[in-house]
């Protein structure tokens, strides 16, 4: 089955940039969507399709995804921004979904 | 305003068996292809299963499959997943959430989420 592979952990200063990637076998083949997770809440789709973001969602927040790797990076970050960070793909192969295991973003 | 409400979620013995509901308000629950997502405590988004807005395609995850089943009524706007043989590791928050649709374009991304169920399995 496909795999995603994700930092456990990601640590950033207020107003800074932060990079939270996302690895699987030729993923720049693949849609890959982020979602956000706050302590205690439901997930929040962050960006789908890559590097697109529904409505609501800040500019901050924006995608991008080529060859092993995919990226959510989240710019002029934000202490509301500390979360878990969630990749995602379809793998059409088996019909089946993909989370990665998540990253905790920290704002110091 | 989407709204899904899960229920259903309570303690239950290893070997047993729960039925969880998931219901829709907000939006056209019919035209929406569904999904269930677990979450065991501390740890990561599990996908389980979905299913078609018209119940003709059903994927599982392999870790349910032959033990859950997925079901929807569209008369009711509700979502079921029917649990069995249920084991220490299915305990988790069970979330339902919508197949992400925008303008008439769909995507296989999950756009709206309830607050989830807690599923406690143990003796």
């Amino acid at each position: 089955s496909y795999v995603l592979t994700q930092p456990p952990s990601v640590s950033v200063a207020p107003g800074q940039t932060a990079r939270v990637t996302c690895g699987g076998n030729n993923i720049g083949n693949k849609r890959v969507h982020w979602y956000q997770q706050r302590p205690g809440q439901a997930p929040v789709l962050v960006v789908y399709d890559d590097s697109d973001r529904p409505s609501g969602i800040p500019e901050r927040f924006s995608g991008s995804n080529s060859g092993n790797t995919a990226t959510l990076t989240i710019s002029r970050v934000e202490a509301g921004d500390e979360a878990d960070y969630s990749c995602q793909v379809w793998d059409r192969s088996s019909g089946h979904w993909v989370f990665g295991g998540g990253t905790k973003l920290t704002v110091l | 305003e989407v709204q899904l409400v899960e229920s259903g979620g309570t303690l239950v013995q290893p070997g047993g068996s729960l039925r969880l509901s998931c219901t829709a308000s907000g939006f056209t629950f019919s035209s929406y292809e569904m999904t269930w997502v677990r979450q065991a405590p501390g740890k990561g988004l599990e996908w389980i299963s979905f299913i078609s807005m018209n119940s003709i395609t059903i994927y599982y995850a392999d870790s349910v499959k032959g033990r859950f089943t997925i079901s929807r009524d569209n008369a009711k706007n509700s979502l079921y997943l029917e649990m069995n043989s249920l084991r220490a590791e299915d305990t988790a928050i069970y979330y339902c959430a919508t197949l992400s649709c925008t303008n008439g374009v769909c995507y296989d991304s999950f756009d709206s989420w309830g607050q989830g169920t807690l599923v406690t399995v143990s003796s």
